[in-house]
């Protein structure tokens, strides 16, 4: 069964910080996926990563993702208010999508 | 831009009864998700659909769920008899088979009491 872990699951940040979340997964699969929520809210679609050494970038926001180490990670640069949030990988194993457990984002003035 | 709906965005409902959510995916979207989220807790996949079939499903969507594309537009969430631990936001999402992205809707709550 595919298994998402994600770490940290809660991070406070000071504004202008940089950090890293880390998503591991069990399983071989072709396509990996981060989203934002805010509370209360639905999922906001941020990246989807679909290869070996595939990197994107959005504003403040980095995610790559290593097949072989079975590992994506989400940069956070200079962070600000604007971002605090809950952060969600999730993977794709065959149309039977595994998300991690969230990881919780505060960014402090 | 194109969007997912879903309704109701509130539906409260007895221990046992029936109930249905609805949501209709991006037109030109052939993959369909459902999936919940227990307040506070992860995002839990429940079932995709395809070409008016099941594709995957997991192992909560059991016998009490059923899913279903009536018309060209819907597609419709069942649950036969509503049990308290049904409580949770449930999304509908579609997927893009182009750029493989994931468009959910804004959810329905479903309290079981």
């Amino acid at each position: 069964e595919l298994k998402v872990e994600q770490n940290p699951l809660f991070l406070s940040m000071q504004e202008g910080k940089n950090y890293t979340i880390y998503c591991n997964y069990s399983t071989t699969s072709d396509r990996l996926y981060w989203y934002r929520q805010d509370p209360g809210k639905s999922l906001e679609s941020l990246f989807v990563l679909l290869s070996n050494g595939a990197v994107k970038q959005e504003g403040r926001l980095m995610a790559s993702l290593d097949t072989k180490a079975r590992l994506s990670t989400l940069h956070i640069t200079a962070a600000v208010h604007d971002l605090s949030a809950t952060y969600f990988c999730a993977v794709d194993g065959n149309n039977d999508m595994r998300f991690g457990a969230g990881t919780r984002l505060t960014v402090k003035p | 831009e194109p969007e997912v709906t879903q309704t109701p965005s509130h539906q409260v409902t007895q221990m046992g009864q029936e109930v249905i959510l609805r949501c209709v995916p991006i037109s030109n979207h052939l993959y369909f998700y459902w999936y919940r989220q227990i307040l506070g807790q992860k995002v839990e996949f429940l079932v995709s659909f395809y070409n008016n079939e099941i594709s995957e499903k997991s192992e909560i969507f059991d016998d009490q769920f059923s899913v279903e594309r009536p018309d060209g537009s819907n597609f419709t969430l069942k649950i036969r008899s509503t049990k308290l631990e049904d409580s949770a936001m449930y999304f509908c999402a579609s997927m893009n088979t182009r750029s493989y992205e994931q468009y959910f809707g804004p959810g329905t709550r479903l309290t079981v009491t």
